[in-house]
């Protein structure tokens, strides 16, 4: 089955870019979106197909996907970004997979 | 602005069958994927199933023996079953809207607030 592996935490300080990755086999053949979590609230979609945005999400969201690493990137942390964020891809035999998620702390 | 609402009992005793319903409002099921999730307290989230409104399924390979997931357009409705549940099925359950996009690929836009099902007796 399709696997994709995430650190369990990153840290970062206020106002620093954090760097979140996503691995998996090939993964850059496969688009891969993100989802921000916070504590007692349900998920939100924070990027899709690899880099893009949805409507309402800040600019200091992006991503990028190549080989097998794929990447979301947070410019200019700030306190309210401070949650747990899952990658999630599309694979022809395990269909929806997700990643462990990472825990980001702003410190 | 769509809204995704769970609902279904809290308390399930192991080896009977989990159900839950998801409702759909401020838009129409039709031309849409429409999916579970589910989160265990303190982990991750584990996809279950989706089904597209005209009833076509596609289920988690781990899960697939024990789910059967629905679909009720005229109720604006799906729903998932989960039989001979454990301690282990106990989770926030998710239900979720569906966007698929080309290459093909997958993601979910809109979300429920979750509901907690305990499985214990």
């Amino acid at each position: 089955s399709y696997e994709l592996t995430q650190p369990p935490s990153v840290s970062v300080s206020p106002g620093q870019t954090a760097s979140i990755t996503c691995s998996g086999d090939k993964l850059g053949d496969k688009y891969v979106c993100w989802y921000q979590q916070k504590p007692g609230q349900s998920p939100v979609l924070v990027i899709y197909q690899d880099s893009k945005r949805p409507s309402g999400i800040p600019e200091r969201f992006s991503g990028s996907n190549s080989g097998n690493t794929a990447t979301l990137t947070i410019s200019g942390t700030q306190a309210m970004d401070e949650a747990d964020y899952y990658c999630q891809a599309w694979d022809s035999i395990t269909y929806v997979v997700f990643g462990g998620g990472t825990k980001l702390t702003v410190l | 602005q769509v809204q995704l609402q769970e609902s279904g009992p809290g308390l399930v005793k192991p080896s009977e069958t989990l159900s839950l319903t998801c409702t759909v409002s401020g838009g129409s099921i039709s031309n849409y994927y429409w999916s579970w999730i589910r989160q265990p307290p303190g982990k991750g989230l584990e996809w279950i199933a989706y089904i597209y409104y005209s009833g076509s399924t596609n289920y988690n390979p781990s899960l697939k023996s024990r789910v059967t997931i629905s679909v009720d357009t005229s109720k604006n409705q799906f729903s998932l079953k989960l039989r001979s549940v454990t301690a282990a099925d106990t989770a926030v359950y998710y239900c979720a809207r569906v966007v698929r996009g080309s290459s093909p690929t997958y993601y979910f836009d809109y979300w429920g607030q979750g509901t907690l099902v305990t499985v214990s007796s």
